[in-house]
């Protein structure tokens, strides 16, 4: 089965500076999906960015970026310019080809500093 | 606002019992994919539903069911509760059969078993 790992329960970030956040996951497909999805405290999750394996290309949301190393099998979540509003849980998941799987990290809870 | 939408808010039921829960898809979604969320832990994926068949399950046993309606609407039944069922119970809705795209989540049933 897939696996998703984040590996920082907690991170904090000044407001205006930028911090990463990491995620690897294992596989055997070499087609997949992975996303960020935003938690905020008592409201919906929200998609943040989504990548397709087969894109060698980053990709990019306004102030959100993914370092996306398919062999590393990593992909981390930049976010730049961090602003008050970007405090909640982040959770990195894992979208099989098919579409009929999906799994979650455990989730980073980012606090950002004002 | 996504559009998605869930009752009830709160249940509170008893172990052995069994709860139906709801899920209305946004308008254009006829997907819906169903996530278990324990306290501190990120989701987990039960099933997804793409019209009106079940189209991916997660590691769940058989007493958790789901149905979806010609309107895409969705329940997911549990018999039998046990006292680990307790969770935050997210639906999400979807185009295309396929949650490798964007998925819009509800805010949840907050599922208390004593």
């Amino acid at each position: 089965a897939q696996t998703v790992t984040q590996s920082q329960p907690e991170m904090s970030v000044q407001e205006a500076e930028t911090v990463t956040l990491s995620c690897t996951y294992d596989t055997s497909e070499s087609d997949y999906y992975l996303f960020w999805y935003k938690q905020p405290p008592s409201r919906q999750m929200i998609l943040v960015i989504r990548q397709e394996a087969y894109k060698q290309q980053n990709a990019t949301e306004n102030r959100f970026s993914v370092n996306f190393q398919k062999a590393a099998k990593s992909f981390s979540l930049k976010i730049s310019d961090s602003q008050l509003g970007d405090a909640a849980m982040y959770f990195c998941a894992y979208c099989s080809n098919t579409g009929n799987q999906f799994y979650f990290g455990t989730g980073t809870s980012l606090t950002v500093i004002p | 606002e996504t559009g998605v939408t869930q009752s009830p808010t709160h249940l509170i039921k008893t172990r052995g019992q069994q709860v139906t829960l709801r899920c209305s898809s946004q308008s254009g979604h006829n997907t819906v994919s169903w996530y278990q969320q324990a306290l501190g832990q990120g989701p987990q994926f039960i099933f997804q539903y793409y019209r009106e068949e079940e189209n991916g399950r997660g590691n769940f046993p058989p007493r958790f069911s789901g149905l979806q309606f010609p309107n895409y609407s969705s329940e997911l039944n549990v018999n039998a509760l046990e006292l680990d069922d307790s969770a935050l119970y997210l639906c999400a809705s979807s185009r295309g059969g396929g949650i490798r795209y964007e998925q819009y989540f509800g805010p949840g049933t907050r599922l208390t078993v004593t």
